[in-house]
């Protein structure tokens, strides 16, 4: 099954540490989203990916790093820098092409700070 | 400044009953698609539906359908006759030609809570 698949679930980190979310698809997109969400807010992007080896800030990345080494993964790095990381975080592909394709969603990574 | 508002937080209605969700979207582009996505308590954002500036005509799927009129800048979805399955957050997004990187432009989300 074609997909976006997220881990972990869940995560726990303690203040001042970095941690890393996966983001996989073997959709075969060209183009890969980090989103945060947080009670109320809708969905914000951090960064964004439309080619292997390029990657673009979004309205909210700093604290925030990510890396597109290989076209099906786009990890995102929580740094320590990042003041209220507790959020859900959810990834999303589609295909190149331009604005008109719609956006498929992983099932999200739930991180909480401690 | 955001471009596309979801003036209804929440909405609490008894099955069978229908419901709307409004959205109403600002862009300076000619060019531009709305969608409309579904987030149950799983998690995972659902595609609905997708809809192009140019075509106002109006879709229904089953118990869902969407309004588009270009003329009050609105995309208002219905649920006619919800069910319990349809409790979840749903969200209207927008994408622009001129959005760097295409990303989607999303309101803040209207929770429907359908009981039974």
């Amino acid at each position: 099954d074609g997909g976006i698949t997220q881990s972990p679930k869940y995560l726990f980190r303690k203040e001042g540490q970095n941690v890393t979310l996966s983001c996989e698809q073997n959709l075969n997109h060209d183009a890969m989203y980090w989103y945060r969400q947080d009670p109320g807010q809708g969905l914000r992007l951090i960064y964004y990916s439309q080619i292997v080896n390029d990657f673009q800030k979004g309205d909210i990345a700093e604290g925030y790093s990510v890396s597109r080494e290989k076209k099906e993964s786009f990890p995102l790095t929580v740094t320590s820098a990042q003041k209220n990381p507790t959020a859900f975080y959810l990834c999303a592909s589609k295909e190149a092409g331009g604005f008109l394709h719609e956006q498929f969603f992983g099932p999200g990574t739930r991180l909480t700070v401690l | 400044a955001q471009k596309v508002t979801q003036a209804q937080t929440e909405i609490s209605v008894v099955e069978k009953e229908d419901v709307t969700l409004d959205c109403v979207y600002e862009t300076r582009d000619t060019t531009y698609y709305l969608f409309w996505y579904k987030q149950p308590p799983s998690g995972e954002l659902v595609f609905l539906i997708r809809r192009n500036s140019f075509d106002e005509q109006n879709e229904i799927s089953g118990r869902y359908s969407w309004n588009f009129q270009k003329s009050t800048s609105s995309f208002n979805f219905t649920i006619t006759a919800s069910q319990v399955v349809d409790s979840a957050v749903y969200f209207c997004a927008l994408s622009e030609a001129r959005q760097a990187g295409t990303a989607l432009i999303f309101g803040k989300g209207t929770t429907l809570s359908v009981s039974s």
